[in-house]
C-alpha cells in the first residue's frame, strides 16, 4: 500500500534554533516528491519539489534531501524564524495509471521567541 | 502568480441542507481538485476533474458530487449535508504534468450542526 509517514508530529524550537522533518515513504513506481508550507487560515504552499536523481535542493533557509534508495526525505529549517510555524506537508507523486498524489500528515512546527 | 479563490471562509449550515462550495482558478490550468482537511487524517482527496465535464471520484467521494461547466469554476456539492461532513475544504488546481505544483485556495470551514 502506497503510504507517507511524517515525523514528529509536531515540534517546538526557539527562534534562530534548526530543525529537520522527516518524510517516509513506500510508494512506487515513484515519481517525485514535493514539500509543502501551510500557514494557519491558509492553502498549502510548494517549497520545493524532488525528483529521482535529485540529492539535495535548497530555497533560501530550507534544504531537502531525498535517498530514493531507502525511500526517505527530510527538510531542515536553518535560523529558524517566527514565520516558520507552520505545518509542513510531504506529497508523494506515483506514476501509475494515471498521476497519484500521496499525502503525508504533515508536521506541526511551532517557533517560539 | 496563480490565484485560486473560494467563495466562502466560513460556513454554517443544517443538517440535510443542499451546501455549493464554489473555486475559481485565474491560471487555465487543466486540473482541479477538491480535498477535505481533519486534524490527524490530512488531506484527502474528494473529487478531481481533469477537463471540462469530466470528473473523477477520489478516495472519499461519498456524499459529496462536483461539476465543472467551465475550465475556470470547479463546484462542490453535499447533496444533503451531515455532521460528519464538518471541515475544511480546500480546492486546488494545477496544469497537466506530473511534476506541476498544485495551487490551493485559503479554504472553506464548513460546519453542520
Amino acid at each position: 500500500k502506497n503510504q507517507v509517514e511524517q515525523s514528529p508530529q509536531s515540534l517546538i524550537i526557539l527562534e534562530g534554533k534548526n530543525c529537520t522533518l522527516q518524510c517516509n515513504y513506500t510508494v512506487s513506481p515513484f515519481s517525485n516528491l514535493r514539500w509543502y508550507k501551510q500557514d494557519t487560515g491558509r492553502g498549502p504552499v510548494s517549497l520545493t519539489i524532488m525528483t529521482f536523481s535529485e540529492n539535495t535542493k535548497s530555497n533560501g533557509r530550507y534544504t531537502a534531501t531525498l535517498d530514493a534508495d531507502t525511500k526517505q526525505s527530510s527538510l531542515h529549517i536553518t535560523a529558524s524564524q517566527l514565520s516558520d510555524s507552520a505545518s509542513y506537508i510531504c506529497v508523494v507523486s506515483s506514476l501509475g495509471a494515471g498521476t497519484a498524489l500521496i499525502f503525508g500528515k504533515g508536521t506541526t512546527l511551532s517557533v517560539s521567541s | 502568480d496563480v490565484k485560486v479563490t473560494q467563495s466562502s471562509r466560513y460556513l454554517v449550515k443544517r443538517t440535510g441542507e443542499k451546501v455549493f462550495l464554489e473555486c475559481v482558478q485565474d491560471m487555465d490550468h487543466e486540473n482541479m481538485f477538491w480535498y477535505r482537511q481533519d486534524p490527524g487524517l490530512g488531506l484527502r482527496l474528494i473529487y478531481f476533474s481533469y477537463d471540462v465535464k469530466m470528473k473523477e471520484k477520489g478516495d472519499i467521494p461519498e456524499g459529496y458530487s462536483v461539476s465543472r461547466e467551465k475550465k475556470e469554476r470547479f463546484s462542490l456539492i453535499l447533496e444533503s449535508a451531515s455532521t460528519n461532513q464538518t471541515s475544511m475544504y480546500l480546492c486546488a488546481s494545477s496544469q497537466g504534468g506530473g511534476n506541476s505544483p498544485l495551487h490551493f485556495g485559503n479554504g472553506t470551514r464548513l460546519t453542520v450542526t
